[in-house]
């Protein structure tokens, strides 16, 4: 099964400091990545994908991730962290999990708090 | 108009009872899904149908079933409710069973006391 690890369930920035957020994929075959952002009491919003063409992806809100097939990682970043950007930052790979049904598989998700 | 949407956003219910969960999508899909979300924000696959049809099925207790009386809706029913049950239920479409893209609900808070 593919799987992502993200490190740092907890990650503090400052506002206007570099957001990075790490995830690193296992996979026996090329992978379709995936950041999405849950916000408190709501459901998953898609930031950004990848699925084979640009290993920089760009995504809204300003993040953007690169594929590193080298090091197996798909980090999440964004320049200039808003106090907006805090919330719950989750990253996941496509899996196929029956002859006819794919699923994503999700980290276990890092939280993002900005201060000011 | 909302994508995916789920009903109720919150359920408050005692042990032992059965209660539905319902979800819509309004996107064409035909993809759909039931996700559960634990207390430590764990995102985990239950279910999916592509065209009314069950494709996925995980381990998940006997007691969850889901049903999908057309491809742009798709309901989960949970018998004799325990106390581990309580979690965030959500709902989400994709285009097909390929999955470029899920489109999630806004999901379901479920608090079995």
């Amino acid at each position: 099964a593919q799987s992502v690890t993200q490190l740092g369930s907890h990650v503090s920035v400052s506002e206007g400091a570099l957001v990075l957020l790490r995830c690193n994929y296992s996979s026996s075959v090329p992978p379709y990545l995936f950041w999405y952002v849950q916000y408190p009491n709501q459901g998953l919003q898609l930031l950004l994908k990848y699925t084979s063409a640009a290993t920089l992806v760009k995504g809204i809100n300003g993040f953007e991730a690169e594929f590193k097939k080298s090091e197996t990682s798909f980090h999440l970043t964004k320049p200039s962290a808003h106090m907006s950007d805090a919330a719950e930052y989750f990253c996941a790979v496509s899996d196929q999990r029956s002859n006819s049904g794919y699923a994503l598989n999700f980290g276990k998700g890092t939280s993002l708090l900005v201060t000011p | 108009d909302t994508a995916v949407s789920q009903t109720p956003k919150y359920l408050v219910t005692q042990m032992g009872n059965d209660k539905s969960i319902k979800c819509e999508q309004n996107l064409g899909h035909d993809t759909m899904y039931w996700y559960k979300q634990d207390s430590k924000k764990f995102l985990k696959i239950m279910f999916s149908y592509n065209n009314k049809e069950l494709i996925i099925n995980e381990t998940v207790p006997n007691r969850f079933s889901p049903k999908s009386p057309d491809k742009a809706h798709l309901n989960l029913h949970i018998n004799s409710l325990e106390l581990g049950d309580s979690a965030v239920y959500f709902c989400a479409s994709s285009q097909d069973t390929g999955i470029f893209k899920l489109d999630f609900g806004q999901g379901t808070r479920l608090t079995v006391v």
